[in-house]
C-alpha cells in the first residue's frame, strides 16, 4: 500500500502559470520534505516541515512556496514556473527530528513547463 | 566541492556480475549512510542503511562505510536485470545539518543485461 502519495504523477504547465503539487501520507510522520531532482542530478532539498514549523533552505528560490494544512498533506506551490523549474519533485516523510530516521519517498511528480 | 560525490556512470554489466558502486564525501560529521534505489520515473526507495563505519549485508547487497577515508560502497552480488536502476547514496547527521536532512549523490545508473 502506498504510504506517501504524490499527485499528479505528471504535470504540464505553461510558463508563468502557477501550479500546485500535492503530497499526502498515511504514516502519520511529523516531518515532510520537498526535494527537486533534475535529470542526472542529486535530489535537492527545497524545504521541510517539522509539524507546522516551516524550514526553508537558504538557496530555495522565492518562486517556491509550501503549505501544510494538516499532518497528512503538504503542497508545493510554484508561483511563476520557468523553463528551469522542469524537474521531478519528490515528497518525503520521516518520523521525527533525529538524523537517523528513515525517509520514505513518494513516486514523484514530473513537471514539464511549456 | 560538493558534499557528496558519486560517479553517474552509466555502468553496464552482464547478469551474474558483481557490481561495485561508490561515493565519497567531504563532511566528516556524517554518521548515517544510506543507499537508495530509484527505478526510472519513480521515487527513491531505501535499500541499505548503515551507521558509522563497518559493513552491513542484506541478501545480495553489502554496504561498506570507511569514515577514515570518507568513502562508502555498495556491492551487489549475482546481479540481476531487475537490479537495473539508478543507485543514489545519501548521508546525514551531525555538523548542524537540518534534522533528518539527506545529502545525496547524483546517482549511478546501472544496467544489468541478460
Amino acid at each position: 500500500d502506498a504510504m506517501v502519495i504524490q499527485n499528479p504523477r505528471y504535470q504540464v504547465t505553461q510558463f508563468g502559470k502557477p501550479v500546485t503539487l500535492s503530497c499526502s501520507q498515511t504514516l502519520n510522520h511529523n516531518v515532510m520534505y520537498w526535494y527537486q531532482q533534475k535529470s542526472s542530478q542529486a535530489p535537492k532539498l527545497l524545504f521541510h516541515y517539522y509539524d507546522k514549523d516551516f524550514n526553508n533552505e537558504a538557496d530555495t528560490p522565492d518562486n517556491f512556496q509550501s503549505r501544510r494544512p494538516n499532518t497528512s498533506f503538504c503542497f508545493l506551490d510554484i508561483r511563476s514556473p520557468g523553463l528551469g523549474d522542469a524537474a521531478m519533485y519528490l515528497c518525503a516523510t520521516s518520523w521525527g527530528p533525529a538524523v537517523n530516521t528513515e525517509a520514505f519517498f513518494g513516486q514523484g511528480t514530473r513537471l514539464t513547463v511549456v | 566541492q560538493k558534499e557528496v560525490e558519486q560517479d553517474p556512470g552509466p555502468l553496464s554489466v552482464p547478469e551474474g556480475a558483481i557490481v561495485s558502486l561508490n561515493c565519497t564525501y567531504s563532511n566528516s560529521a556524517f554518521q548515517y549512510f544510506m543507499w537508495y534505489r530509484q527505478y526510472s520515473r519513480k521515487g527513491p526507495e531505501l535499500l541499505m542503511y548503515t551507521y558509522s563505519s563497518g559493513n552491513k549485508e542484506d541478501g545480495r547487497f553489502t554496504a561498506q562505510v570507511d569514515k577514515s577515508s570518507k568513502y562508502i560502497s555498495l556491492f551487489i552480488r549475482d546481479s540481476q536485470p531487475s537490479d537495473s536502476a539508478t543507485y543514489l547514496c545519501a548521508m546525514s547527521g551531525g555538523g548542524g545539518s537540518t534534522l533528518g536532512r539527506l545529502y545525496f549523490g547524483r546517482g549511478t545508473q546501472l544496467t544489468v543485461w541478460p
